[in-house]
């Protein structure tokens, strides 16, 4: 079955505790993003990745940092997690960048920074 | 930044009726998508319309686009119960990047 994978799907933290969700696909797409959504603004694209070893902020990178070592994984980090950083994270995938074809989601990480 | 803005934020109907979002955008863009998304899960694509095409269908949806306008309508006709989700936009910038930008989205909520 064609899925992405976010683990964990739920997350309590402290403030500066370093952490990474995890996000894999295996439908062999290039693309790879990382949103995350917060009530009333949407989503907003944090980084992107067009391939292995390539990757672009998007609108919201600060305080985050992401990897691109195999085509399948793309994890998100947050070396100093921050209480604004409190948001529902989502992973997509698409064949190719961004809006050209269908992207697919996780079912997304509520993350929690106290 | 936003690209994509949907109006209108929150709509209520009965089923049966028709629902219609727009979404507007500001820069130029290749390619326009609509999502869904229930309850805080994971967003799942309805439709792509690319630049060139005005009006495109799938089932009960009817996706066009005006790009001297900047603007998109997705129209869900005899609606039903379980179309009730968050619906967003999604835009490339057509600027020599490769980012995606949603929306904020429409609430559609469809009574029974």
């Amino acid at each position: 079955e064609a899925q992405v994978t976010q683990n964990p799907r739920y997350l309590i933290t402290v403030t500066g505790k370093k952490l990474t969700v995890t996000c894999s696909q295996n439908m062999n797409h290039e693309y790879m993003s990382w949103y995350r959504q917060d009530p009333g603004l949407g989503l907003r694209q944090i980084y992107y990745s067009m391939n292995v070893e390539v990757t672009d902020k998007g609108d919201v990178p600060e305080g985050y940092k992401v990897s691109r070592k195999e085509k399948r994984n793309f994890p998100l980090i947050l070396e100093s997690p921050s209480p604004n950083q409190t948001s529902l994270y989502f992973c997509a995938s698409s064949l190719s960048a961004g809006g050209q074809t269908e992207a697919f989601f996780g079912q997304g990480t509520r993350l929690t920074v106290v | 930044s936003q690209q994509g803005e949907e109006d209108p934020q929150a709509l209520s109907i009965q089923e049966g009726e028709n629902a219609t979002m727009n979404c507007s955008y500001k820069t130029s863009i290749n390619n326009l998508q609509w999502y869904r998304q229930n309850s805080g899960r994971g967003l799942v694509h309805l439709i792509l319309i690319r630049s060139n095409e005005r009006e495109k269908h799938s089932g009960r949806l009817r996706v066009t686009l005006d790009t001297s306008k900047k603007s998109s309508s997705l129209l869900i006709t005899a609606s039903r119960a379980a179309d009730t989700a968050s619906y967003f936009c999604a835009t490339d910038a057509d600027t020599g990047g490769f980012k995606t930008i949603f929306g904020a989205g429409t609430r559609l909520f469809v009574k029974a």
